[in-house]
């Protein structure tokens, strides 16, 4: 069954502290791996995009790598802000007889402290 | 570029009429749209996929009779939930994407609330 967990569930950090959130996917065929970041109450907004060739992508502070081999993505946040204060979710995609199917992590809760 | 909008941002219905929500890109010509609920610290849950012009593939357990979705154009898709019922209740996002690009663009969601 395709799969995609995430770790771990809910993070609590200082502010201007680094975290590193996992992704773990089971995935087949793998096409792509994004990262998203949701705050609460809106729509989720593009981090990063990997495809297999991939093994890192930066978007700002915002740090994805990818172990094709291993199956396994993370995303690692510097210098966190309070603004990074969010819901982090990792997709992966499949694709198959003509079509993506997206598969949706449960998410990461990052809270960042002043 | 590639903003998706929806509207309304929230409604607030009561139990038994039929709600209609709008997902529209903005600078792009969205071949394929994705709506989703999201239940509260809950990721999402892809409810159907619809292509322009065609019908809307459902997910399993989503009832395509509840709720109702329309590919009309390139720019816009609507969902409308009949005869809503409290536990319809969510946040609903739409999304649009682009093939063989494989992208897609998240809308910034709408809360539902059935009394």
């Amino acid at each position: 069954k395709n799969q995609v967990e995430q770790s771990p569930q809910s993070l609590i950090i200082l502010e201007g502290k680094n975290c590193t959130l996992q992704c773990n996917y089971t995935v087949s065929p793998f096409s792509n791996l994004r990262w998203y970041k949701q705050d609460t109450g809106r729509g989720p907004v593009s981090l990063t995009i990997m495809t297999f060739s991939e093994n890192t992508k930066s978007n700002g502070r915002y740090t994805a790598t990818l172990d094709a081999d291993t199956k396994q993505s993370s995303l690692h946040i510097t210098a966190s802000q309070l603004s990074d204060s969010a819901s982090y979710i990792c997709v992966v995609s499949e694709w198959g007889s003509g079509t993506y199917k997206y598969i949706f992590g449960t998410g990461t809760r990052l809270k960042v402290l002043a | 570029g590639a903003v998706v909008s929806q509207h309304p941002s929230w409604v607030i219905c009561k139990s038994g009429t039929s709600v209609k929500i709008e997902c529209r890109s903005l600078d792009f010509q969205a071949t394929t749209m994705f709506w989703y609920r999201q239940f509260p610290k809950q990721s999402l849950m892809l409810m159907a996929t619809s292509n322009e012009g065609s019908k809307a593939t459902y997910e399993q357990g989503v009832e395509k009779d509840k709720f109702l979705i329309n590919h009309a154009s390139l720019t816009l898709s609507t969902l409308t939930v009949t005869s809503a019922h409290p536990e319809d209740s969510s946040f609903y996002i739409c999304s649009a994407g682009t093939v063989p690009r494989y992208e897609q663009y998240f809308g910034p969601g709408t809360r539902l609330t059935v009394t």
